[in-house]
């Protein structure tokens, strides 16, 4: 099982938005509304941000939203802030019956 | 709050053996699937598979099938990960976390993971 390919980076300015991209196959993010995404921070553990396509777990900004195309997924972050510089990761769950993540995407806010 | 707390950090010598484990507090340990999922040094995260502590039924990934084994004591609400051979190639952060399965129509699917354990890192090196 191949990884979900991300963009290896990108950046925005403080109040700007952002659009990470995460796309698979049939066999995974296009088959299934089980993608999720997860924020990392340099030495620590994943957090979820996103389950199933567009849901936030409790606690999570609504500053953060995800979406689905065939076989794309994209988290967008709203209104920019400092500390959403991190590491996204996405994930999907696949006709295998496993899960697979993304190669992951840092965020740099200028 | 509901927990899990992984044991410390290891440094093993190749061909060692090693079992590290995560313990679940504050929720219905046996009700939930647990999984683990590796990063390696500067590297992205890959899900090794899950274990369902009420009645152990375990799932693996096929990258990491026959080389790592996923158990669990229920009595203690303590998830496991263990190497028979570690390599230096095993050198990694490795997670545990909560993952939540729903079933449809008689089939298991795995949605996310909602709580993880802060990692225990393994070096391996001679």
């Amino acid at each position: 099982q191949s990884a979900l390919t991300q963009p290896a980076s990108v950046s925005g300015s403080p109040g700007q938005s952002i659009t990470i991209s995460c796309t698979g196959t049939s066999s995974d993010v296009g088959g299934y509304n089980y993608v999720s995404w997860y924020q990392q921070h340099p030495g620590k553990a994943p957090q979820p941000m996103i389950y199933d396509v567009s849901n936030r777990p409790s606690g999570v900004s609504n500053r953060f939203s995800g979406s689905k195309s065939g076989n794309t997924a994209s988290l967008t972050i709203s209104g920019l802030q400092a500390e959403d510089e991190a590491d996204y990761y996405c994930s999907s769950y696949t006709s295998s019956s496993t899960v697979v993540f993304g190669g992951g995407t840092k965020l740099t806010v200028l | 709050e509901v927990q899990l707390v992984q044991s410390g950090a290891e440094v093993k010598k190749p061909g060692e053996s090693l079992k590290i484990s995560c313990k679940g507090s504050t929720y219905s340990f046996t009700g939930y699937w647990i999984g683990w999922v590796r990063q390696m040094p500067g590297k992205g995260l890959e899900w090794m598979g899950i274990i369902y502590p009420g009645d152990s039924d375990t799932r693996y990934s096929p990258s990491f099938q026959g080389q790592v084994t996923i158990s669990a004591d229920k009595s203690i609400s303590t998830a496991y990960l263990q190497w028979s051979s570690l390599k230096a190639s095993d050198t990694a952060v490795y997670y545990c976390a909560r993952q939540r399965v729903t079933m449809v129509r008689g089939n298991y699917y795995y949605y996310y993971m909602d709580v993880w354990g802060k990692g225990t890192t393994v070096t391996v090196s001679s």
